[in-house]
């Protein structure tokens, strides 16, 4: 079975700093992961995926992630946070017909 | 635009009674699921279907009924059963579920208080 640990479910930042949200992921066959974002009161937007390839991935709104398999992690990076990136963060594995995911990570951004 | 609908954003409830939460598409998705989602819980999968007239239980089935009629439609129904329905339900859907790196398109979800 698939599990997601996302590591910190409130991550504090102020604006300008590298924004690091951490995920680590079990599976059983190559993972196909994700990462969404949810403002408060809507759906899930998707900021980027891994499926096979390069391995660091460069999503929308400046994110990206590195896929590191010996560590199995998936960690979500921006090197200069915004106030706009003040949301919960999910981290996502695949297992071919269903999404696993994290318990998600709430960012916030201090002025 | 292409995209997922979900209907009413904020739905109340009496105890004891149905409802019937809305969830089109119009993405020609092949696959389409509903999640609740609570605070601290991240998401946790209720129902999905992979095609019409077919669908599969999920982690947290209890209490929830759903049917696919319609490739776009995908409604699910809180029954009396579920003993704390209070919480956030999102509707999402994919293309080809036997695709793994294909994501998943979510709705803007409906926002479901039991009185």
């Amino acid at each position: 079975a698939q599990s997601v640990t996302q590591l910190g479910s409130h991550v504090s930042v102020s604006e300008g700093a590298l924004v690091l949200l951490r995920c680590n992921y079990s599976s059983s066959v190559p993972p196909y992961l994700f990462w969404y974002v949810q403002y408060p009161n809507q759906g899930l937007q998707l900021l980027l995926k891994y499926t096979t390839g390069a391995t660091l991935v460069k999503g929308i709104n400046g994110f990206e992630a590195e896929f590191k398999k010996s560590e199995t992690s998936f960690h979500l990076t921006k090197p200069s946070a915004h106030m706009s990136d003040a949301a919960e963060y999910f981290c996502a594995v695949s297992d071919r017909n269903r999404l696993t995911f994290g318990e998600g990570t709430q960012l916030t951004v201090n002025p | 635009d292409g995209g997922i609908t979900q209907s009413p954003k904020y739905l109340f409830r009496k105890e004891g009674q149905n409802v019937t939460l809305s969830c089109e598409q119009n993405l020609n998705h092949d696959a389409m699921y509903w999640y609740r989602q609570d605070p601290g819980q991240g998401l946790r999968l209720i129902y999905y279907s992979q095609i019409v007239n077919d669908f599969q239980k999920g982690d947290i089935a209890e209490g929830y009924s759903v049917s696919r009629e319609k490739k776009e439609s995908f409604p699910l129904t809180v029954t009396s059963a579920q003993k704390n329905p209070t919480a956030f339900y999102l509707c999402a859907s994919t293309g080809d579920p036997q695709l793994g790196y294909n994501e998943q398109f979510f709705g803007p979800g409906t926002r479901l208080t039991v009185l």
